[in-house]
């Protein structure tokens, strides 16, 4: 079985905190994803990652930035929490024959900001 | 652009009744169509996937239709359990890879 782990189930940090989000797969895939899960406002993509290094902006990358320095972990930062990015995180991971799409998720990291 | 809309819930049922979540997409060219499904306290899983018109994908009693002529790609299934409660989301894997848009998602309770 697929197995993606996130670092923390949940987390709470102070306004301007630097926040590291971590997240491991043991499939050897090459694309990875960072999600936020919001109510009403389904899965919307932050970042993705299709290969070591290398990283592409989703819909929602302002005030995130993120870190894929080996193939099986992809990091998501958060320079400065905020407020608003109180929020569910979710990582997940694909295969490349499946072009990206047929992912597999991590159980999600419960960030609250105050 | 390419969008996911689909019914909003929460949808209660009785254990065994008929299960239809709605869910229609706007695309271009030939996208992949999904359903995934988030049990309480986990992560999203894959439950069903069509990649061509027509297709039906079918996984543990759930199915669903890919229908080009309406754009749509409605979850099904005939007697729904207890366990079965959790959020469905319908997707669309966008043409040229790496992109699936979700839809909001629909949470399903069901009552014993």
């Amino acid at each position: 079985d697929v197995k993606v782990t996130q670092s923390s189930r949940y987390l709470v940090k102070r306004t301007g905190e630097k926040v590291f989000l971590e997240c491991v797969q043991d499939m050897d895939h090459e694309n990875m994803f960072w999600y936020r899960q919001d109510p009403g406002l389904g899965l919307r993509l932050i970042y993705f990652s299709y290969d070591v290094k290398m990283k592409e902006k989703g819909d929602i990358p302002e005030g995130y930035s993120v870190s894929r320095e080996k193939k099986e972990r992809f990091s998501l930062i958060l320079e400065s929490a905020s407020t608003n990015q109180t929020s569910m995180y979710l990582c997940a991971s694909s295969p490349p024959w499946t072009g990206g799409y047929e992912q597999y998720f991590g159980p999600g990291t419960r960030l609250t900001v105050t | 652009g390419n969008s996911v809309t689909q019914m909003e819930g929460p949808v209660t049922l009785s254990e065994e009744a008929f299960l239809t979540i709605n869910c229609t997409y706007t695309a271009t060219g030939y996208p992949s169509l999904f359903w995934y499904v988030q049990y309480p306290g986990e992560g999203l899983q894959l439950l069903l996937k069509a990649t061509k018109a027509d297709d039906k994908g079918s996984n543990k009693g759930f199915e669903a239709t890919y229908r080009k002529e309406t754009t749509s790609f409605h979850l099904e299934k005939g007697s729904v359990q207890v366990s079965d409660s959790a959020v469905y989301f319908c997707a669309l894997g966008a043409t040229g890879g790496f992109k699936t848009i979700f839809g909001a998602g629909t949470r399903l309770f069901v009552k014993a």
